[in-house]
């Protein structure tokens, strides 16, 4: 049975720091991964989407990288900014069909001014 | 370009009380799945439906059903709910291969009292 992890499970940094977050999985046989932002009580909003075959995924400050023969992702937020504060949430998809992600409890980041 | 709607936003239900939740993808997605997200936790899957059949199911009870109508809109109902149903009830689209990624909703927060 897949499982995610995310450490931290928290986060606290003062504004313009770089800061990376990690996202673990237990079978390394997935279709792909992605990393999503919610805000307090909000929906997902999705960030990057690594295919399986992928290393990288870059959108703006952002920098995702998939590392699938160790079970690893990371997100790479530079320079970070108040308006980044929220959780973020790694899932992955086993499948090339149908929507069941296994998500990460995630890791809530404040970057404080 | 609507993304994907969810109504309605907020619920208060009694306990042993049914519920219905609904559902419209985005525009050009034929794939709707839905998520429970208790408080401080990674969203749970629950089930997937395309071409209006359930596709797809996590480990939830029998309470929780689903349909998908022509439109690809869909409903999630839960029947007898219980105190612990209450969360944030998530529902994401896609096309059938997820290749491109999945759309989120807002959420229905449902509180059970």
């Amino acid at each position: 049975k897949q499982e995610v992890t995310q450490i931290p499970a928290a986060l606290s940094v003062p504004e313009g720091e770089n800061l990376v977050l990690n996202c673990s999985f237990t079978d390394s046989a997935i279709y792909n991964l992605q990393w999503f932002r919610q805000d307090p009580g909000k929906g997902l909003t999705s960030l990057l989407l690594i295919q399986s075959s992928q290393r990288e995924q870059t959108s703006g400050r952002l920098n995702a990288s998939l590392d699938k023969s160790s079970g690893r992702s990371t997100l790479y937020i530079a320079a970070s900014q108040p308006g980044d504060s929220a959780t973020y949430l790694c899932a992955v998809k086993e499948h090339n069909y149908g929507q069941n992600f296994v998500f990460g409890p995630g890791t809530r980041l404040s970057v404080l001014p | 370009d609507a993304g994907v709607t969810q109504s309605p936003t907020h619920l208060i239900k009694t306990r042993g009380q049914q519920v219905t939740l609904r559902c419209s993808p985005k525009s050009g997605h034929d794939t709707v799945s839905w998520y429970q997200q208790a408080l401080g936790q990674g969203p749970q899957f629950i089930f997937q439906y395309y071409e209006e059949e359930e596709r797809q199911r996590g480990n939830f009870p029998d309470r929780f059903s689903g349909h998908q109508f022509p439109n690809y809109s869909s409903e999630l109902n839960v029947n007898a709910l219980l105190l612990g149903d209450s969360a944030l009830y998530l529902c994401a689209s896609s096309s059938w291969s997820g290749f491109y990624g999945y759309t989120f909703g807002s959420g229905t927060r449902l509180t059970v009292v």
